[in-house]
C-alpha cells in the first residue's frame, strides 16, 4: 500500500551546521511533496513543496531534492538556529482523486546553542 | 497563521460517548480534510469533503463521520468513542483545482477516559 518512510527519527544539530531529512515513498503516482514544521500544541505548518517536474527548489535556508527514479526526496536546512527546533513531517500525494496526504513518521530536530 | 481555525482546543470525553469537532476553512477553500494524529505519529488521512460531500476515505471505521456545509466549513463526529480515539485531530484547507497546498489548523486535543 501507500507509504512514506522518514529518517532519521531524531536529529541533533549544533547552531549554524546544516540538517538533512530523507523521505522515501513507495506510490509511484505521487506528484506533490510537501514539508510540514509542527512545533508543540501547534498544526503542521507548510515549510516547502515540490512537484514531480522539478529536481529541487530552495527557499533561503531550506531547500528540498527529489529523485524520481528511487522515489526518495530530502529536507535540506542550512545555518540552523534554535527556532528551527521542531518536528518535520514529509507527505507524499497523487494529482489526482482525493489528493490525500500519507505522512512521514516525523524527525524531531533540535538545534542546540 | 493558516486563517483555518478549530474547535473546541481541547476535549475530555469517556468510552462510548459521541463527539463533535469543527474546522472552519480558509477564505477562498472549498475543500476540507480531516486527519488523525497520534502522539509521536505522522498524521492519518480520515477523509476529505468537497462541495458538501466526501471524496475520499481512509481506513477508518464508519463511526467516523462528517459533514461540510455551504460556507465550506465541517464537522467530524465520532461514535461510539474508543480509547485509540484518544490523539490530535487536524483539519486542512485547500483550493480544488488540480494539486494544492493543504493548509491546516491547531487541532482538536482529545481525549477518551
Amino acid at each position: 500500500g501507500e507509504n512514506v518512510e522518514q529518517h532519521p527519527s531524531t536529529l541533533s544539530v549544533q547552531e549554524g551546521d546544516s540538517a538533512v531529512i530523507k523521505c522515501t515513498y513507495s506510490d509511484s503516482a505521487s506528484n506533490y511533496f510537501p514539508w510540514y514544521k509542527q512545533e508543540l500544541g501547534k498544526g503542521p505548518q507548510l515549510i516547502i513543496d515540490i512537484r514531480s517536474n522539478v529536481g529541487e527548489k530552495k527557499d533561503q535556508r531550506i531547500a528540498v531534492t527529489l529523485n524520481k527514479t528511487a522515489k526518495h526526496f530530502s529536507l535540506h536546512i542550512t545555518e540552523t538556529q534554535p527556532e528551527d527546533s521542531a518536528v518535520y513531517f514529509c507527505a507524499a500525494s497523487r494529482g489526482s482523486g482525493t489528493y490525500k496526504y500519507i505522512f512521514g513518521t516525523g524527525t524531531r530536530l533540535k538545534v542546540l546553542a | 497563521e493558516t486563517g483555518v481555525t478549530q474547535s473546541p482546543t481541547h476535549l475530555i470525553k469517556t468510552r462510548g460517548q459521541q463527539v463533535t469537532l469543527r474546522c472552519s476553512s480558509q477564505s477562498g477553500h472549498n475543500t476540507v480534510s480531516w486527519y488523525q494524529q497520534a502522539l509521536g505519529q505522522g498524521p492519518q488521512f480520515i477523509f476529505q469533503y468537497y462541495r458538501e460531500e466526501e471524496n475520499g476515505r481512509g481506513n477508518f471505521p464508519p463511526r467516523f463521520s462528517g459533514l461540510q456545509f455551504p460556507n465550506y466549513s465541517s464537522e467530524l463526529n465520532v461514535n461510539a468513542l474508543e480509547l485509540d480515539d484518544s490523539a490530535l485531530y487536524l483539519c486542512a484547507s485547500s483550493f480544488r483545482t488540480q494539486q494544492e497546498t493543504q493548509y491546516f489548523g491547531p487541532g482538536t486535543r482529545l481525549l477518551v477516559l
